[in-house]
């Protein structure tokens, strides 16, 4: 089976740079991705890593490495407006490559 | 449409009674899926189609869930005798990758909000 953690909430202030980790278990990696959610709206993708590494787009950035199955979402000069729920996804290549998310971590942004 | 459209937005229905879901795709997206949210927890993994084709149905809580896809686009989940542990947010998503890559960048719909009374 796979598994994800991520921790629950993270706090920040407006301008800081936060960093919301997420580990998993999973047999036959496939990538890990990221997805933002602001309460009552849908997941939207923020990005996807398959290599290990920082990929960089804009204020957010996420890192993968595969040896020590980890990986991580950079979030630079916070905004209030990036209070959220963010989720990793991690799918295998054991089968239907079916993601399964973790149970999100609540990012509040405070002023 | 330009994005995932999912209807109702809301659902109210009394235990017992049979609801469809249904999910409109981006246009082109060969990949789909059905997840299920309840209140502050994660995606549930439902169902998987590739075109009108369900590779994976593992997710499905019972078989009071079923769900199809026609014509490679629009899809319906059903829930027969619905049950108050059935209130939740359903959520659809599409894909325009297809195999394994199809999970890497899913759109999502709004969501059905289903309360089971």
């Amino acid at each position: 089976g796979q598994s994800l953690e991520q921790p629950s909430e993270v706090t920040a202030v407006e301008g800081a740079i936060v960093q919301i980790n997420c580990t998993y278990q999973t047999s036959g990696f496939y990538g890990l991705s990221w997805y933002q959610q602001h309460d009552g709206g849908a997941p939207t993708f923020l990005s996807y890593n398959a290599l290990d590494g920082l990929e960089e787009t804009g204020r957010f950035s996420s890192f993968l490495s595969r040896s020590d199955s980890y990986g991580y979402l950079l979030l630079q000069e916070l905004q209030m407006k990036d209070s959220a729920s963010y989720f990793c996804a991690v799918a295998s290549s054991g089968g239907s490559y079916i993601p399964t998310f973790g149970r999100g971590t609540s990012l509040i942004v405070h002023p | 449409g330009a994005g995932v459209s999912q209807s109702p937005s809301n659902k109210v229905t009394e235990k017992g009674k049979d609801v469809e879901l249904r999910c409109d795709p981006i246009s082109g997206h060969t990949a789909l899926y059905w997840y299920r949210q309840s209140l502050g927890q994660g995606l549930e993994f439902l169902i998987y189609f590739q075109g009108n084709s369900a590779p994976d149905k593992s997710g499905l809580p019972s078989d009071r869930f079923s769900a199809e896809r026609t014509g490679g686009s629009v899809s319906t989940l059903t829930i027969q005798r619905t049950q108050q542990e059935d209130s939740a947010v359903y959520l659809c998503a599409s894909s325009p990758r297809t195999g394994g890559n199809s999970y890497n960048e899913q759109f999502f719909g709004p969501g059905t909000r289903l309360t089971v009374l």
